[in-house]
């Protein structure tokens, strides 16, 4: 089993581009989310999907879009990036009951300049 | 979603144990307490969780009090490879439960050789 996998895992962007990152699960999990983490911060959780084809907002979800289109796929997408877009981003994958553990991925280290 | 305290920043010496504070007064009876930890430059990991009773596996046990407004994670002897930041979370478990974590700040553990 790979986990959760990350794509890209390092990006430079100029302000104004757009990207789309991908998260892959190969543990059938239900629940997908996607967090940011700046320096010096704990993650902040920017959308999630409690299934496919379903998406829900987190705390920051401003400038930031996602889909599931696939049970085991979840994109996060950046239509115009911003510099205050640069962070860290960890994707993860659970399932329904409340004692389930969050699977991390490595994380993708995104700049916009 | 309930909040929790925890102290910014602990030290240990290798090989002794460690104990990390973690206040949620607010959480309600069904919440789950949740401990992650992150190591740097890496995505969060599972460490425990517990609803009521004391939990103990391979990384570590959870303490949690009668009255379940504390717990702490205890450590019981800590190495090099355990400097990380500490998270505790409450995971909601009633109708509706999407699995979302709430990060806190953490507690950032240096463990001295």
């Amino acid at each position: 089993n790979a986990g959760v996998t990350q794509t890209p895992k390092f990006r430079v962007l100029k302000t104004g581009q757009s990207m789309t990152l991908l998260c892959a699960q190969d543990m059938n999990h239900e629940y997908m989310y996607w967090y940011r983490q700046d320096p010096g911060m704990g993650l902040r959780l920017i959308h999630y999907s409690v299934g496919e084809g379903t998406t829900a907002k987190g705390e920051v979800p401003d400038g930031y879009n996602v889909s599931r289109l696939k049970k085991q796929n979840f994109l996060l997408g950046l239509e115009s990036a911003a510099p205050s877009q640069t962070s860290v981003y960890f994707c993860a994958s659970t399932d329904p009951f409340p004692g389930d553990e969050q699977f991390f991925g490595p994380g993708t280290r995104l700049t916009v300049l | 979603d309930a909040k929790t305290t925890q102290p910014n920043s602990m030290e240990s010496n290798e090989e002794e144990p460690v104990h990390l504070p973690c206040n949620h007064s607010t959480i309600s009876g069904t919440d789950y307490i949740h401990w992650y930890r992150q190591l740097p430059s890496q995505g969060p990991e599972y460490v425990i969780h517990g609803l009521t009773s004391n939990v103990n596996n391979r990384m570590a046990s959870l303490a949690i009090a009668e009255d379940r407004k504390s717990s702490t994670l205890i450590l019981h002897r800590a190495t090099l490879r355990d400097a990380a930041v500490y998270y505790c979370i409450l995971r909601v478990s009633h109708s509706g439960n999407t699995g979302k974590l709430i990060f806190g700040q953490g507690t950032t553990l240096q463990v001295k050789p």
